[in-house]
């Protein structure tokens, strides 16, 4: 089974300012993706970006990108810019290429202070 | 286009009663996974359906199942309740192109919300 690692449980960052977490992953498999997702106060989770294990181009989404290092078995995403709206829980999530399952990990809370 | 939408929203239940939870995938969405999130324990897989059928289960006990239909709403169902079982409950349902090697993002619903006294 992969196991995904978030070891901040909490981080908190002046607005405008720069945010990294952290995210390490365990598996053997050579192709796979992953995921970082937000969920704010209201519970819904949203995909913030994701990654095909297979590109080493890191993927960027405005204010959000992330640093993969495959070798490292790494994925960090990077909050540009913070705003007061990225306030969240964010979790870092691993998908088999041969599989449907996402297994998270255990959450990095956020929290953008004014 | 209308989101993932699950109901109800909150739940309360009594120990050793069953309960029943729905989830309306994005049109067109033929994946429905199943997730729970507890304080403790986290996010975890419980299972994913595709055209009606259970095509992965995570490692929790029978007394959670689910079900998918033919318009693929999906419902999951947990008997016995335990005061353990309180949890948020999330529903993503997937586009899904009939193959895992592909980006396709999974969409969340709101959860609902079991609480058990």
């Amino acid at each position: 089974a992969q196991t995904v690692t978030q070891s901040q449980p909490e981080m908190s960052v002046q607005e405008a300012e720069t945010v990294t977490l952290s995210c390490t992953y365990d598996t053997s498999e050579n192709n796979y993706y992953l995921f970082w997702y937000k969920q704010p106060p209201s519970r819904q989770m949203i995909l913030v970006i994701r990654q095909e294990a297979y590109k080493q181009q890191n993927a960027t989404e405005n204010r959000f990108s992330v640093n993969f290092q495959k070798a490292a078995k790494s994925f960090s995403l990077k909050i540009s810019d913070s705003q007061l709206g990225d306030t969240a829980m964010y979790f870092c999530a691993f998908r088999s290429s041969n599989d449907y399952k996402l297994s998270f990990g255990a959450g990095t809370t956020v929290t953008v202070r004014a | 286009k209308a989101g993932v939408t699950q109901t109800p929203r909150y739940l309360i239940k009594t120990r050793g009663q069953q309960v029943t939870l729905s989830c309306s995938p994005i049109s067109g969405h033929r994946s429905v996974s199943w997730y729970q999130q507890t304080p403790g324990q986290g996010l975890q897989f419980l299972f994913e359906y595709f055209s009606e059928t259970q095509r992965n289960k995570g490692n929790f006990p029978g007394r959670f199942s689910g079900r998918q239909f033919s318009n693929s709403r999906s419902e999951m169902n947990v008997s016995t309740l335990e005061l353990g079982d309180s949890a948020l409950y999330l529903c993503a349902s997937s586009l899904d192109r009939g193959r895992p090697s592909s980006l396709d993002g999974y969409t969340f619903g709101s959860g609902t919300r079991l609480t058990v006294v």
